[in-house]
């Protein structure tokens, strides 16, 4: 089967705190993509990050980090000193490799940022 | 400027009459999908074109239908079989399929039907 697990439906912060996303995948298949997207109010979700299943290299950019873990299959997001501006619904997706066309999103980590 | 884009951001129709929402996309990609997300859920698969005159059913085509006779254009009808219709439509595009990429979206288009 292939899921996708974000179990913090909600979370707030207050503005400068570190803030980590959680998000953990089930796949059958040894080649797969990962990804993460925002998606801020307007509604549009915006690409933030791919990651493939033989790359476990840590990824940092700018105040965004990514830990991929694949002996926990968890591939988690902190952003470092929140702002207003990071106040957004963020997806967690997975794209096995013999699975056609189909992302497998999670359900989606709100995310409320106070000033 | 390079983008994807979905008209009207604003649907509103009667049960029972079918309507369609356009998607346009000038990356010159050659993949194109629809999704539905419904309030606190993820995104679940329409339909998807990989090329021209060529398109896949996803995980939930059950009352749409869609068509793809441009490149740029991949519009898709909501038919009045679709049982529950109201939600939020998002339209994506990719370079390709074999080069697992990412997918880029459109702002979307929020149907309502009463």
């Amino acid at each position: 089967a292939q899921k996708v697990t974000q179990a913090q439906t909600e979370i707030s912060v207050v503005e400068k705190e570190d803030v980590t996303l959680d998000c953990v995948y089930e796949t059958r298949d040894t080649t797969y993509y990962l990804f993460w997207y925002k998606q801020p109010p307007s509604g549009e979700l915006v690409f933030l990050i791919r990651r493939n299943s033989f790359d476990e290299q840590n990824e940092i950019s700018g105040r965004y980090s990514w830990n991929f873990q694949k002996s926990t299959s968890s591939f988690n997001f902190t952003i470092t000193a929140s702002q207003v501006v990071d106040s957004a619904v963020y997806f967690c997706a997975l794209r096995p490799d013999n699975y056609g066309q189909n992302f497998v999103f999670g359900p989606g980590t709100r995310l409320s940022v106070l000033p | 400027d390079g983008g994807i884009t979905q008209s009207p951001k604003y649907l509103f129709r009667k049960e029972g009459q079918n309507v369609t929402l356009s998607c346009e996309q000038n990356l010159n990609h050659d993949a194109m999908y629809w999704y539905r997300q419904d309030p606190g859920q993820g995104l679940r698969l329409i339909y998807y074109s990989q090329i021209v005159n060529d398109f896949q059913k996803g995980d939930i085509a059950e009352g749409y239908s869609v068509s793809r006779e441009k490149k740029e254009s991949f519009p898709l009808t909501v038919t009045s079989a679709q049982k529950n219709p109201t939600a939020f439509y998002l339209c994506a595009s990719s370079i390709g399929d074999k080069f697992f990429r990412e997918q880029y979206f459109g702002p979307g288009t929020r149907l309502t039907v009463t």
